[in-house]
Formats: structure tokens, sequence, C-alpha cells
């Protein structure tokens, strides 16, 4: 059975902390997302990663940063916490090839900056 | 501008009542159209994948179909435990960025 798991179900930090978000993935998937998701806006993309070492910038990647060291793992920082940060966090993994590209989901870390 | 667009936003069906649900896309070169299902508190899970126009995948109560500019999610005689949102996302050839819709919130009523 497909495994995406995130380090924490709930966080709750203080505005100018740096939070450390990770993720693992079990599948061997090239390709690794962060979204938050808020709502009436949807999932948004942070940032993802399509190979160790590499990352693109998605839709809304201001005070945030990914690290990607090993395939199975991708970690979201948010170097200086802020309220408006206040969100659900989603990972999510996918092939990038061989005719199967969906996306798997973690079960999400719901943030609050105080 | 790549688009994904979900109708209705809510939509709440007595049980047994039979509805579709609407998602338009204006993505140019389409690898696949995927849906979600999400329930509170929880991140998405993976529905169906479509890859091209005429394509019908099923599950239970689920059927997801795929023209060149939408797609549906029927559900057929829909009890309780089908009450979720559900998500749309299209996937393009050019790339490994998925762009999602906002969702339709689905309740079912005993």
């Amino acid at each position: 059975d497909v495994k995406v798991t995130q380090s924490s179900r709930y966080l709750v930090k203080r505005t100018g902390e740096k939070v450390f978000l990770e993720c693992v993935q079990d599948m061997d998937h090239e390709n690794m997302f962060w979204y938050r998701q808020d709502p009436g806006l949807g999932l948004r993309l942070i940032y993802f990663s399509y190979d160790v070492k590499m990352k693109e910038k998605g839709d809304i990647p201001e005070g945030y940063s990914v690290s990607r060291e090993k395939k199975e793992r991708f970690s979201l920082i948010l170097e200086s916490a802020s309220t408006n940060q206040t969100s659900m966090y989603l990972c999510a993994s996918s092939l990038s090839a061989g005719g199967s590209y969906e996306q798997y989901f973690g079960p999400g870390t719901r943030l609050t900056v105080t | 501008e790549d688009q994904v667009t979900q109708s209705p936003e809510a939509l709440r069906l007595q049980e047994g009542e039979s509805s579709s649900l609407n998602c338009s896309y204006t993505v140019s070169g389409l690898r696949g159209l995927f849906w979600y299902r999400q329930d509170p508190g929880k991140g998405p899970e993976f529905l169906f994948t479509l890859y091209s126009a005429g394509e019908e995948k099923e599950k239970e109560r689920l059927k997801a179909t795929l023209t060149k500019k939408e797609s549906f999610l029927h559900i057929t005689a829909p009890k309780p435990e089908d009450s979720a949102t559900y998500l749309c996302a299209s996937l393009l050839v050019t790339g490994n960025q998925f762009y999602f819709g906002t969702g339709t919130s689905l309740t079912v009523i005993p």
C-alpha cells in the first residue's frame, strides 16, 4: 500500500519561529510536492521537487524554502513563521513516467502560528 | 491561463438521489485529469485518472468521464458515507505541476 507520512498532524508555533515540516514517501517516486490548503482557495502549490537536490517554485513560494537531500524525504521550511502562514499543509508524491502519474497525499499538518 | 473550475461549489443530495459533479479545464496539452476525495481534516485520496476524451472509469457508486473540455463525476444512488469534498486536477504533458480546482463539497442526507 502506498504511503506518504508527515511529521506532525498538528503544530502550534509562535510568530518569528523557524518551522520544519517533514514528509516521507515509501513509493520510490521522483516527484514530491508541498501544498497549502485554505478555505475557498483550494490547494496552492508552494514548491515541488522532481529529483534529489532539485526544486522548483510553485505559485506561492514566498516565505518558504525546501530541502530534498534523499529521494524519499522532502522538507518544507518556514524561515520566520507569520500568522498568515496558519494553514493546512499537504505533502504529495508522484511518478514522472511509467503511465501512472497520480499524486498520493499525506494526512496533512494543521499549522497554527500565534 | 491554464485553469480548472469545478461546479457546483456545494451539493446536497438525499440518499439514493443520483447526480453529477463537473470539472471544466482550459489547459492545453492535457496529460491526465485526476479525481480525488477529501474527508475533513485529511489529505486527498486518489480516485481516478482519465487520459483521453471518451475514457470512463468506475468504482462502486462513482463513475468518471472525460471530454475534450470537461470531466464529470457521476454519483449513482449515493449513501451518507459518500459525503466529502471531491477535487479534480489536471496535469500537462509539458511538466510535473498539477492544477487543482477548488472542489465540490457533497453532503448526502439519510
